[in-house]
């Protein structure tokens, strides 16, 4: 019973296409992350939700939206996809607070051709 | 503003040697520390992490951390090294409330047989 699963695991798609990852925890937590790693394993947030509202927002390309339904899903949408965008991304949940553990999803890497 | 830095992006010892991963950070305030370890193709996971209290942390997998508020530093040590702790190592840290959490650069860990 997977505690944090994002899907797909892989993505390959073309420059110019829409693509759209899932993430999904059943732990119950408040708070969720979408993390990108490029390819020298570099990680960094992108988007902080905590009971479905935004928190965290770095400096993303609006190209990048996130959605998050419920407190349980928070789902992340790629328009106009770049070669640029090429990485593996993370879902991630914790509760709420500082100096929480992060849970992290197997992540989700992205081709982009 | 918080940052992290890793000392050393490969580090190889051999099986059954000491294993010490470097990490400094930079903080305003007080500090929460964390060691991730993300094995290939896998999302990361918690080894152990510092919010208050005893300055020497136990984590799983026999890994401890010493924070040391006067050096800056959160080293990651392991008595003896076993094949099974080759992967990717990330140290993090955060300050706030709703957290964000910045990571080093991570440190890759060979063991030689």
């Amino acid at each position: 019973d997977t505690a944090v699963s994002q899907t797909p695991k892989y993505l390959v798609t073309q420059m110019g296409n829409d693509k759209s990852i899932k993430c999904e925890q059943n732990l119950g937590h408040d708070t969720m992350y979408w993390y990108k790693q490029d390819s020298k394993k570099f990680l960094k947030i992108m988007f902080s939700y905590n009971n479905k509202e935004l928190i965290i927002n770095e400096t993303v390309p609006n190209r990048f939206s996130p959605k998050s339904p419920d407190k349980a899903h928070l789902n992340l949408h790629i328009n106009s996809l770049e070669l640029g965008d090429s990485a593996v991304y993370f879902c991630a949940s914790s509760q709420e607070g500082a100096g929480k553990k992060l849970f992290f999803g197997s992540g989700t890497q992205l081709s982009v051709l | 503003a918080q940052s992290v830095t890793q000392l050393g992006s490969h580090v190889s010892v051999s099986e059954g040697a000491l294993v010490l991963l470097r990490c400094n950070y930079s903080s305003s305030v007080p500090p929460y520390l964390f060691w991730y370890v993300q094995y290939p193709n896998q999302g990361l996971q918690l080894l152990l992490k510092y919010t208050t209290g005893a300055t020497l942390v136990k984590g799983i997998n026999g890994f401890e951390a010493e924070f040391k508020k006067s050096e800056t530093s959160f080293h990651l040590t392991k008595p003896s090294a076993h094949m099974s702790d080759a992967a990717e190592y990330f140290c993090a840290v955060t300050t706030g409330g709703y957290q964000k959490v910045t990571f080093g650069t991570g440190t890759k860990l060979q063991v030689i047989p």
